[in-house]
């Protein structure tokens, strides 16, 4: 079974400071990977997604993430932090393992940015 | 385009009473799943659908039940609710496909006292 492990539970940067929240992923079989991020009382929407194309994955919001196989890892980074990006982060991962496709999801990280 | 759309977006509940969190998307979606998100903890899948008449267990099945008649209603039934089942409940939709990305709403926080 695969699974996804979110190191830490909050990352408080300043505005401007570079974001990098970690996520590091197990799977027996090739995986595919999404950053989900949540604002506050809202639902999930996909910040960028891995699926075995490109290994360095741009998204919205100046969000990007690098697979790195090796380190079973798939960092999210953002250059230059805004007060807009305080939000929750939830990496996930997904198998193709037959009919049925499932995420699996991390616990979440708080990100948190300082003016 | 809605997307999903969950109803009601809060709700307190009595020990014991029951309801049903009613879930819709309009993306003509096969696949539609429940979540529930307690703090610190992620997501946790309660139950999927992979069409209309089809529906199995998540992770954490235990104290719901789902139906699916329609491929755009999926709604999640809570009989006799107990003070665990507080939560953030969210309904997802997706193609199916592992790589294809899961449409989340707006979820349904509840409340049983």
């Amino acid at each position: 079974a695969q699974s996804v492990t979110q190191l830490g539970s909050h990352v408080s940067v300043s505005e401007g400071a570079l974001v990098l929240l970690r996520c590091n992923y197990s799977s027996s079989v090739p995986p595919y990977l999404f950053w989900y991020v949540q604002y506050p009382n809202q639902g999930l929407q996909l910040l960028l997604k891995y699926t075995s194309a490109a290994t360095l994955v741009k998204g919205i919001n100046g969000f990007e993430a690098e697979f790195k196989k090796s380190e079973t890892s798939f960092h999210l980074t953002k250059p230059s932090a805004h007060m807009s990006d305080a939000a929750e982060y939830f990496c996930a991962v997904s198998v193709s393992t037959g009919a049925n496709s499932k995420l699996t999801f991390g616990k979440g990280i708080t990100l948190s940015v300082r003016p | 385009n809605a997307g999903v759309t969950q109803t009601p977006k809060f709700r307190i509940l009595k020990i014991g009473q029951s309801m049903t969190l009613q879930c819709t998307q309009d993306m003509n979606h096969n696949y539609m799943y429940w979540y529930r998100q307690d703090p610190g903890m992620g997501l946790k899948l309660i139950y999927y659908s992979v069409g209309a008449g089809i529906t199995d267990k998540g992770e954490v099945p235990n104290g719901y039940n789902v139906s699916r008649s329609t491929t755009e209603d999926f709604p999640l039934r809570l009989e006799l609710a107990a003070p665990s089942q507080t939560s953030v409940y969210f309904c997802a939709s997706s193609s199916g496909l592992p790589r294809e990305t899961q449409y989340f709403g707006p979820g349904t926080r509840l409340l049983v006292l």
